[in-house]
């Protein structure tokens, strides 16, 4: 079975400050993918990054970072100097050939940032 | 265009009421779910379809009709709901060739149904 844990359900930072999102993941396939989506209020999913199993190297992209760590099986996304309008609801998706034909995602819980002006 | 779009935004029904739901993408893509999210959850996949066809319903009520008009159109007919159908409905869709868990997924706006 897949599964993704994101263990902080919410948190608050003061704008200005980083802040890491944490993603752990669990699945018996050597091939998946790792997904991150960010929902603001309005309710749109935005897709952020696809990461492979196979491609360890880290990425950053603007104030957006992810570390990904096949050792640890956890997929972390940090924003640097974070923004009001990085508030959302942030969800990490695990996908693989165990989802099948459906090309389900497994999503994560999700995590609530909120950033304080 | 990395646009999907949804339409209504906002649907208030009665239960015995019939509505529709539509979603509409011009990525080129040939497959396109349904996906229902409660308030402080994740998205739940309802239905997938993949080349105008249906290929997978995850054991979703018969109250829920999906139809996939063309490559570019998905429905979702609504007929009899129930309050705890209230939910927002979410639209997505991925290339289709390929290893299918490899293409991300591209969601609409959704639509927020208020069943009464």
């Amino acid at each position: 079975a897949q599964k993704v844990t994101q263990a902080q359900t919410e948190i608050s930072v003061v704008e200005k400050e980083d802040v890491t999102l944490d993603c752990v993941y669990e699945t018996r396939d050597t091939t998946y993918y790792l997904f991150w989506y960010k929902q603001p209020p309005s309710g749109e999913l935005v897709f952020l990054i696809r990461r492979n199993s196979f491609d360890e190297q880290n990425e950053i992209s603007g104030r957006y970072s992810w570390n990904f760590q096949k050792s640890t099986s956890s997929f972390n996304f940090t924003i640097t100097a974070s923004q009001v309008v990085d508030s959302a609801v942030y969800f990490c998706a695990l996908s693989s050939i165990s989802s099948g034909s459906a090309r389900q995602l497994t999503f994560g819980s999700g995590t609530q940032l909120t950033v304080l002006p | 265009d990395t646009e999907v779009t949804q339409t209504p935004k906002h649907l208030v029904m009665g239960m015995t009421n019939k509505k529709s739901l539509k979603c509409e993408q011009h990525m080129g893509h040939r497959a396109m779910y349904w996906y229902k999210q409660k308030a402080k959850k994740p998205p739940e996949l309802m239905f997938v379809y993949s080349y105008e066809k249906l290929s997978i319903n995850e054991s979703v009520p018969s109250r829920f009709s999906p139809e996939c008009p063309n490559s570019s159109l998905l429905n979702l007919h609504l007929h009899a709901l129930q309050p705890e159908d209230s939910a927002l409905y979410l639209c997505a869709s991925s290339q289709a060739q390929g290893r299918p868990y490899y293409n991300e997924q591209f969601f609409g706006p959704g639509t927020r149904l208020t069943v009464l």
